[in-house]
């Protein structure tokens, strides 16, 4: 199976800093992965995803990496701000599961002003 | 713009209650999945669906059932409600290839009294 942790459940910033939000996934089969943002009373909404053939993907503010080696997956967002406070989770999955996908249990972060 | 939809975003019902929760997604994706989130627990996959009336158990799918007599519409019924049912219950499709994000619907709240 595939089991997913992310190293902090909590992380508190100041804005303006970059944010290192880390995921840790177990199989290495795993293929697919993507960061998700959880506002308060909100369902998830997709942020960015990355596939097992590329180390880096860039967005607007945002940077996945993925370290396939150590099955690490971090989320970077730069200059960030309060709109940013939300929880962010990470997603797994693997190839033929029917798009199923195993989610960390997600990190707070917070954004001081 | 994409959109998944769920018929409520509070529900209160009693302990032994039979209760529905319907979600509608308007972008003829295939896939469906209902989740339920529980602080310290991230999101748990209760069941999903590949394609009208077809099923699969995700990983607790002890108490509950579901339907999908459309493409669209992807119902999670609680066949008598218990307290433990208390939770963020989570709506979600994506298309097929398996590889695709899932997207989201705002959440029902439920509380079993």
């Amino acid at each position: 199976g595939e089991s997913v942790g992310l190293h902090l459940p909590t992380l508190s910033v100041q804005e303006g800093d970059n944010s290192i939000i880390n995921c840790a996934y177990s199989n290495s089969a795993s293929d697919y992965f993507i960061w998700y943002k959880q506002e308060s009373g909100k369902g998830p909404q997709f942020i960015i995803d990355i596939r097992s053939n590329m180390d880096k993907r860039q967005g607007q503010r945002v940077t996945v990496l993925l370290n396939k080696t150590v099955k690490h997956l971090s989320l970077q967002i730069a200059a960030t701000q309060p709109g940013d406070s939300a929880v962010y989770f990470c997603a797994v999955s693997i190839y033929n599961q029917g798009g199923k996908l195993i989610f960390g249990q997600g990190t707070e972060l917070s954004v001081k002003p | 713009d994409v959109k998944v939809t769920q018929s409520s975003r509070y529900l209160v019902k009693r302990t032994g209650e039979k209760v529905f929760l319907e979600c509608v997604q308007d972008m003829d994706h295939e896939n469906m999945f209902w989740y339920r989130q529980d602080p310290g627990l991230g999101l748990r996959l209760i069941y999903f669906s590949y394609d009208v009336k077809m099923k699969e158990k995700g990983d607790i799918p002890e108490g509950y059932s579901v339907s999908r007599e459309k493409k669209e519409r992807f119902s999670l019924i609680l066949e008598s409600a218990s307290t433990n049912q208390t939770s963020m219950y989570l709506c979600a499709s994506s298309s097929t290839g398996g590889l695709n994000e899932q997207y989201f619907g705002p959440g029902t709240r439920l509380t079993v009294t």
